[in-house]
């Protein structure tokens, strides 16, 4: 089985720019989850998506943004960026059950640089 | 809410030593606990899961760790550490019937020595 692949691995773009970052989760898979990680801030939690339905949100600001397809895939915008938006996006993929158990596969991620 | 603190930042060990990383974690009942593992310029992986009954857990790559309820401990260990396990180690809690999204250690960054 192919595991969460997320498309551009890396990408550069100015302040005030958009950007959208795509995940395919695991085939079967209909949660999928987005984290930021930063080395000062660590991995924190963006938005799960479950059945094209936000089920959670972290707490970032409304500029971060995502949807789901029908097919599971999943994409996050951000909208205006800032320099401090600069980070290792990571998708992580998993069954979808509500509890916390279900385990998240996680892809290599987007390196995103805000200049 | 839950929270996990990983007090170690860097570890050096020596190959072939043993290894032992430390988390904390902060929640009123049991919770799930997970580590994973991240490579360079790679997303994370999981090593190992407690969820229930046995404290000691098996995972990959000779990996163990042990749920210690009285310290509120999941410490990840590894009696003989290669080369190839140089890498970002992370602690993770989960919540029993409440929020799906486990909540992550600032990390600890394993070097090892040849």
């Amino acid at each position: 089985k192919a595991g969460v692949t997320q498309t551009p691995r890396y990408l550069i773009k100015t302040r005030g720019q958009q950007v959208t970052l795509s995940c395919s989760p695991i085939s079967g898979h209909r949660s999928v989850s987005w984290y930021q990680q930063t080395p000062g801030q660590g991995l924190q939690f963006l938005f799960e998506y479950f059945s094209e339905t936000q089920r959670n949100k972290g707490n970032f600001p409304g500029r971060f943004s995502g949807r789901q397809f029908s097919n599971s895939r999943s994409e996050m915008n951000v909208s205006t960026l800032e320099l401090g938006d600069s980070a290792l996006y990571l998708c992580a993929s998993s069954n979808g059950g509500r509890d916390s158990q279900e385990t998240q596969y996680f892809g290599p991620g987007t390196r995103l640089l805000v200049l | 809410a839950q929270s996990v603190t990983q007090p170690d930042i860097h570890i050096t060990v020596s190959e072939g030593a043993s290894l032992e990383l430390r988390c904390n974690y902060s929640y009123g009942a049991t919770p799930y606990l997970f580590w994973y593992v991240q490579s360079p310029g790679q997303g994370l992986q999981l090593l190992l899961k407690y969820f229930s009954g046995d404290t000691l857990v098996q995972g990959i790559k000779g990996f163990e760790a042990e749920f210690k309820r009285s310290q509120s401990s999941f410490n990840l260990r590894k009696p003989s550490v290669h080369w190839s396990d140089a890498a970002e180690y992370f602690c993770a809690v989960g919540a029993r019937g409440g929020s799906y999204i486990p909540t992550f250690g600032r990390g600890t960054s394993l070097i090892v020595h040849p």
